[in-house]
C-alpha cells in the first residue's frame, strides 16, 4: 500500500527566505510523486512531479523537490518565498504502473509575512 | 484546452433537497474522479471512472449519493437527500489513461452548503 506522510501541519516563513515542506513516502511499488498547490477558494493545481527520470525535479513557480529513495523523502523547496506562494500544499503518491489512484498527504499550510 | 469544467461553483440548498453536481473532464481524459474536501477529514476520493465505467466507490459515504458517467465528457455526482453534514467542497478530477504517474487535472470545485 502506498502513502505520505506531511510532517508539518504549517510551515511559517518571512517573505525573501528559503522554503522547505517536508514530506515522506511509503510505497512497495516504485512510486510517481507529486507536489499540488491550493490557494484559498481555488482547485488543486499540479507544482511538479516525478516518474523515475531525474531524481531533482523543478515545478512551476521556482519550486523544486527532490526524490531521495534512501530516505523515502520527496521534500519540496524554494530559494526565495513570495507572498503570492501562501497556499496549502499536498504531497502525494501513486505506485507509478498499473491503474491506480492518487493517494494524498494531509497537506501543510504555508503563510508567508512581510 | 478549457480545463476541467464543474458547475455550479457554488450551491445552496435546504437539507432534503436533491443536489445534482456536474463535471466536464479536458477531452481525451479517460479517467474522472470525484472528490470531497472539508477541513475535519481534508481530501476524500469518493468515487472513480476508467472509460465510463466506475472502478471503485468504496469512497461513497451512504446510498444517499450517487455518481454517473454517462459518455466520455460528463459526469454526475447526485446527493438525495441532502443533510448539513454533506456541506464541502467537491472537486473532479481527470486524467489520461488512469495511469497515475500523469496526476490528475482538477476542477475549481463546488461549495455545497446544506441547510
Amino acid at each position: 500500500a502506498q502513502s505520505v506522510t506531511q510532517l508539518d501541519s504549517h510551515v511559517s516563513v518571512s517573505e525573501g527566505t528559503p522554503v522547505l515542506l517536508r514530506c515522506n513516502y511509503s510505497s512497495s511499488y516504485s512510486p510517481s510523486l507529486f507536489w499540488y498547490v491550493q490557494h484559498p477558494n481555488k482547485g488543486l493545481q499540479l507544482l511538479l512531479k516525478y516518474t523515475s527520470a531525474a531524481t531533482l525535479v523543478k515545478g512551476i513557480n521556482g519550486f523544486e523537490a527532490e526524490f531521495k529513495k534512501s530516505e523515502t523523502s520527496f521534500h519540496l523547496t524554494k530559494p526565495s518565498a513570495h507572498m503570492s506562494d501562501a497556499a496549502e500544499y499536498f504531497c502525494v503518491v501513486s505506485p507509478g504502473s498499473g491503474f491506480q489512484k492518487l493517494v494524498f498527504g494531509t497537506g501543510t499550510r504555508l503563510l508567508v509575512s512581510p | 484546452d478549457a480545463g476541467v469544467i464543474q458547475s455550479p461553483r457554488h450551491e445552496v440548498t435546504e437539507m432534503g433537497q436533491e443536489v445534482t453536481l456536474r463535471c466536464k473532464p479536458i477531452s481525451g481524459h479517460n479517467s474522472l474522479f470525484w472528490y470531497r474536501q472539508t477541513m475535519m477529514r481534508g481530501l476524500e476520493l469518493l468515487i472513480y471512472f476508467n472509460n465510463n465505467v466506475p472502478i471503485d466507490d468504496s469512497g461513497m459515504p451512504e446510498d444517499r449519493f450517487s455518481a454517473k458517467m454517462p459518455n466520455a465528457s460528463f459526469s454526475t455526482l447526485k446527493i438525495q437527500p441532502s443533510e448539513p453534514r454533506d456541506s464541502a467542497v467537491y472537486f473532479c478530477a481527470s486524467s489520461l489513461s488512469g495511469q497515475g504517474n500523469y496526476g490528475y487535472t482538477f476542477g475549481s470545485g463546488t461549495r455545497l452548503t446544506v441547510v
